[in-house]
């Protein structure tokens, strides 16, 4: 039971342009989202994260949008620059639970010249 | 170093094998947690240590998974009679606290098995 969803498993987007990755759930308990980016051979490092009181979190290039009543979030990267080019990871978890995140299976975004 | 450590980085075994792999995490950090991510899959959570509470071990795939923490620093996770499934990235985090603060878990590199 995937209760993280990251339908798209790859992105392409040229430099310069908007990159939307999205993320729907299924846990209506979710309170608290994060993304998460990788590179290869690397661990994943905190991106943003974004509470379910707010519909908008802003940190320079990167702003995730939450949609509640549609339990969607989505993360725009703008403007998009190569070293973007990562897996991009959607997270979430739900407060009394505090020692798990639950991942989406990830996005790879990949930004051409 | 400043970050998480694990090792080894890579390990290949035959199947029926026990294998250690182990992480240490950044000095102070009181939260650690093992995921790991098997192909195509997303992170799976694993187990988690805070402190001196009782570790949350509702993730451990099989009663062949185990995991220790000891000194509330260094923590090894344990796969006994390894599985051809239990092939998988297997990283460790670890964070300052988790009272519903930022979420940031700081992950390390993490440990390639491949069970052949």
């Amino acid at each position: 039971d995937q209760q993280v969803k990251q339908n798209s498993p790859s992105l392409s987007v040229q430099e310069g342009r908007i990159s939307i990755l999205n993320c729907d759930y299924t846990n209506s308990m979710f309170d608290y989202f994060l993304w998460y980016k990788k590179y290869p051979a690397e661990g994943p490092t905190f991106l943003i994260s974004i509470s379910s009181i707010k519909d908008k979190n802003e940190d320079g290039r990167f702003t995730v949008f939450l949609n509640k009543s549609a339990k969607h979030l989505s993360l725009h990267i703008v403007p998009s620059q190569p070293g973007d080019s990562a897996v991009y990871f959607c997270a979430a978890s739900a407060t009394g639970t505090a020692s798990k995140l639950t991942f989406g299976t990830g996005t790879r975004l990949q930004v051409t010249l | 170093g400043a970050g998480v450590s694990q090792s080894p980085s890579n390990k290949v075994t035959e199947k029926g094998k026990d294998v250690e792999l182990r992480c240490d995490p950044i000095s102070g950090h009181t939260a650690l947690y093992w995921y790991r991510q098997s192909l195509g899959q997303g992170l799976e959570f694993l187990i988690y240590f805070q402190g001196n509470s009782a570790p949350d071990k509702s993730g451990l795939p099989s009663d062949r998974f185990s995991a220790e923490r000891t000194g509330g620093s260094v923590s090894t996770l344990t796969i006994q009679r390894t599985q051809q499934e239990d092939s998988a990235v297997y990283l460790c985090a670890s964070s300052l606290r988790w009272a519903g603060g930022t979420g940031e878990l700081f992950f390390g590199e993490g440990s390639r098995l491949t069970v052949l």
